[in-house]
């Protein structure tokens, strides 16, 4: 039972690159997530996915986009990377209303230079 | 914008003694969630509290909901090498479902 897997684990971008972080949960989960999280910053919410086939904002969203490709891929797209999106990237998926509690991938480490 | 407020941001201690974080509101809480990161890990979760005065154990664990629904703490009973890392509280606003803030966390350290 994986739980919530992320792809890669480690990732060094040039200035202007473009990636995707991939994100997939074996639990059925309908909702899931991605957040950055930055020394004294907390976790901080990009964007989220209620159910297969609806995205929204979070309070992070600019520079970012979101694919839910079905209901167990939830992917980040940085579609030129800045410095600022420096961060550690978690994925993370839960029943429904987050009352339940989220699980959380290992996280995928982005330095951009 | 909605936020919750946990202090302290650091807490050193010698191994066997007490540790508590708090998380503060503004405004009244549907619901606390309490979660923990391993140094270089991910957040786990621990626990939900949702009920004014809600008090809750697990282990050494004790987690308690204000009677008034705006705080919340984590104690910790004589700590171990094993309870570092950073301890978040997260606080769902209502609404749409992405309304899960977390608080910037209390970094745990022990000297054994």
């Amino acid at each position: 039972n994986a739980g919530v897997t992320q792809t890669p684990k480690f990732q060094v971008l040039k200035t202007g690159q473009s990636m995707t972080l991939q994100c997939a949960q074996d639990m059925n989960h309908n909702s899931m997530y991605w957040y950055r999280q930055d020394p004294g910053m907390g976790l901080r919410l990009i964007y989220y996915s209620a159910s297969e086939g609806t995205t929204d904002k979070g309070e992070v969203p600019n520079g970012y986009n979101v694919s839910r490709l079905n209901k167990r891929e939830f992917s980040l797209r940085l579609e030129s990377a800045a410095p600022s999106q420096t961060s550690v990237y978690f994925c993370a998926s839960s029943e429904g209303r987050p009352t339940y509690g989220y699980t959380f991938g290992s996280g995928t480490r982005l330095t951009v230079v | 914008g909605q936020q919750v407020m946990q202090i302290p941001q650091y807490q050193h201690v010698q191994e066997g003694e007490d540790f508590t974080t708090y998380c503060n509101s503004s405004t009244t809480l549907s619901n606390i969630q309490w979660y923990k990161q391993r140094p270089g890990g991910h957040p786990v979760f621990l626990i939900q509290l949702v009920k004014s005065g809600e008090v809750k154990k697990q282990k050494r664990l004790t987690f308690q909901f204000g009677e008034a629904k705006k705080n919340s703490s984590l104690h910790i009973t004589a700590t171990q090498t094993t309870d570092v890392g950073t301890y978040f509280c997260a606080v769902y606003y209502g609404g749409s479902q992405g309304n899960l803030i977390f608080g910037k966390g209390t970094k745990l350290s022990v000297k054994p």
